[in-house]
C-alpha cells in the first residue's frame, strides 16, 4: 500500500527565511509525486511535479523540491519565503492506474513579519 | 476559462436530509473525483469516475451515491445525512493517459447539524 506522510503539521517561518517542508512517501515502485498548495478557502493548486530525469524540480511562485530516492523523501524549499506564501501545503503520490492519489495530512505555513 | 466548478459553495443540512453536490468541467477531462477535507486527515477520496457513465468506490465511500451521466458532471448525493459528514468537499478532474494534474474546485463547505 502506498502512503504520504508529512511530519510537521504546522510551520512558522520569518519572512525573509528559507523554507523546507519534509514529505516522505512508501511505494514500491517510481512515485509520481507532486505539491499542492491550498490557501484559506481555496482548492487545490499544482506547484510542481515530479515523474522522471532530473531530481530537483522547479515549480511556481519560486518554489522547488529535490526526489531523493535512497531516502523516499520529496521536499519542498523556497529560499525566501513572503507574506502571501502562508497556505497549507500537500505532498501527494500517484501510483498510476485510474490516476489515484494519495496525500499526506499537509502542513500549515504560517508567516510572521 | 472556469476549469472545475463547485455548487454549491456552503450548505447545512439537518440530520437526516439528503442533498447532492455538483461538480462541472470544461476541461473535457476523463477522469473525476470527490474527496472530503478533514482537519488533520488530508484528503480522502470518496468515489472516482474514468468515464461517462462509469463510477467506482474509493476509500471512504458510505453514506455517499455518485452519478456521472454527463461526461462534464459528476455529482456526489448524500441520502440521508448524518454529522459525521460535516466537511469540505472538493471535486477534482485529470486527463488520461500516466500520470496527470488533477484540477480542484473551490470546495463544497457543508455542515450538518
Amino acid at each position: 500500500a502506498q502512503s504520504v506522510t508529512q511530519p510537521d503539521i504546522h510551520i512558522t517561518v520569518s519572512e525573509g527565511a528559507s523554507l523546507e517542508l519534509r514529505c516522505n512517501y512508501s511505494y514500491g515502485a517510481t512515485p509520481y509525486l507532486f505539491w499542492y498548495v491550498q490557501s484559506p478557502g481555496q482548492g487545490l493548486q499544482l506547484l510542481l511535479k515530479y515523474f522522471s530525469g532530473d531530481t530537483l524540480v522547479q515549480g511556481i511562485k519560486g518554489f522547488e523540491a529535490e526526489f531523493k530516492r535512497s531516502q523516499s523523501s520529496f521536499n519542498l524549499r523556497k529560499p525566501s519565503v513572503h507574506w502571501s506564501d502562508a497556505a497549507e501545503y500537500f505532498c501527494a503520490l500517484n501510483s498510476g492506474g485510474y490516476q489515484k492519489v494519495t496525500f499526506g495530512t499537509g502542513t500549515k505555513l504560517q508567516v510572521i513579519p | 476559462n472556469a476549469g472545475v466548478t463547485q455548487t454549491p459553495k456552503f450548505r447545512v443540512l439537518k440530520t437526516g436530509q439528503s442533498m447532492t453536490l455538483l461538480c462541472a468541467q470544461d476541461m473535457n477531462h476523463e477522469y473525476m473525483y470527490w474527496y472530503r477535507q478533514d482537519p488533520g486527515m488530508g484528503l480522502r477520496l470518496i468515489h472516482y469516475s474514468v468515464g461517462e457513465g462509469t463510477t467506482a468506490k474509493g476509500e471512504v465511500p458510505d453514506g455517499y451515491n455518485v452519478s456521472r451521466l454527463k461526461k462534464q458532471n459528476f455529482l456526489l448525493g448524500l441520502e440521508s445525512a448524518a454529522p459525521s459528514q460535516t466537511s469540505v468537499y472538493f471535486c477534482a478532474s485529470t486527463k488520461t493517459g500516466g500520470p496527470n494534474i488533477q484540477y480542484f474546485g473551490a470546495g463544497t463547505r457543508l455542515s450538518v447539524l
